[in-house]
């Protein structure tokens, strides 16, 4: 079943701008990924932020977990061109076992 | 070096036919997973082999067999294809247990005709 759903499902913005994407999920996890698919590629992972964390960086990106909210959001700050691709979140779930259950998916265009 | 390769990138076939798709991982990764993603996006994951040990086997028509000769290959092999079977199919794999991001294949593209 989906575990996580992502909001908005598409968001179109300029280069340079900002770009934040929503993740919502269900059950309690250990984990929650994103990553990010570029036009007929495969996943690539982004980040990995652990159920005790609320917060992690890496380059541009910015991931905030809330487990009490049981939500997270991506942001992206001064998106490229080369940004322009879905993003997809995945909860590693306690009743999961060993598997990533992957959202619906944000399709993100950035126009130069 | 590609970390996770597929083959085929493309498979265009008969409705009935038996088609296999092969995966090899050189990440030295213990855990490797068969994904499938519709048209819409969305990815389901289908089968789990760690260390060549099947551990997940969802919901998937007995038409879908995988098979892990060893812990680097993760095959799948699918029997009397049919149309709703078009997808891509994607292949990850991980070093196992928990906190660890999966590195995926760039796909197979299954169209059924």
């Amino acid at each position: 079943s989906q575990q996580g759903e992502e909001d908005p499902q598409a968001l179109s913005i300029q280069e340079g701008e900002n770009a934040t994407m929503n993740c919502s999920y269900k059950t309690s996890i250990n984990n929650l990924q994103w990553y990010r698919q570029n036009s007929g590629r495969g996943l690539v992972h982004l980040i990995l932020i652990r159920s005790n964390e609320r917060e992690k960086h890496s380059g541009r990106l910015r991931v905030t977990l809330d487990t009490s909210k049981k939500s997270s959001s991506l942001l992206i700050t001064a998106s490229r061109a080369a940004d322009t691709a879905s993003y997809f979140c995945a909860t590693d779930g306690m009743e999961y076992g060993n598997k990533l259950v992957f959202g619906a998916g944000t399709i993100l265009r950035v126009k130069s | 070096d590609t970390a996770v390769s597929q083959t085929p990138k493309y498979l265009v076939t008969q409705m009935g036919n038996d088609k296999s798709i092969k995966c090899e991982q050189n990440l030295g990764h213990d855990t490797m997973y068969w994904y499938k993603q519709d048209s819409k996006k969305f990815l389901k994951i289908m089968f789990s082999y760690n260390n060549k040990e099947l551990i997940i086997n969802e919901t998937v028509p007995n038409r879908f067999s995988p098979k892990s000769p060893d812990k680097a290959h993760l095959n799948l092999h699918i029997n009397s294809l049919e149309l709703g079977d078009s997808a891509v199919y994607f292949c990850a794999s991980t070093p196992g247990g928990r906190d660890y991001g999966y590195t995926f294949g760039s796909g197979t593209r299954l169209t059924v005709v």
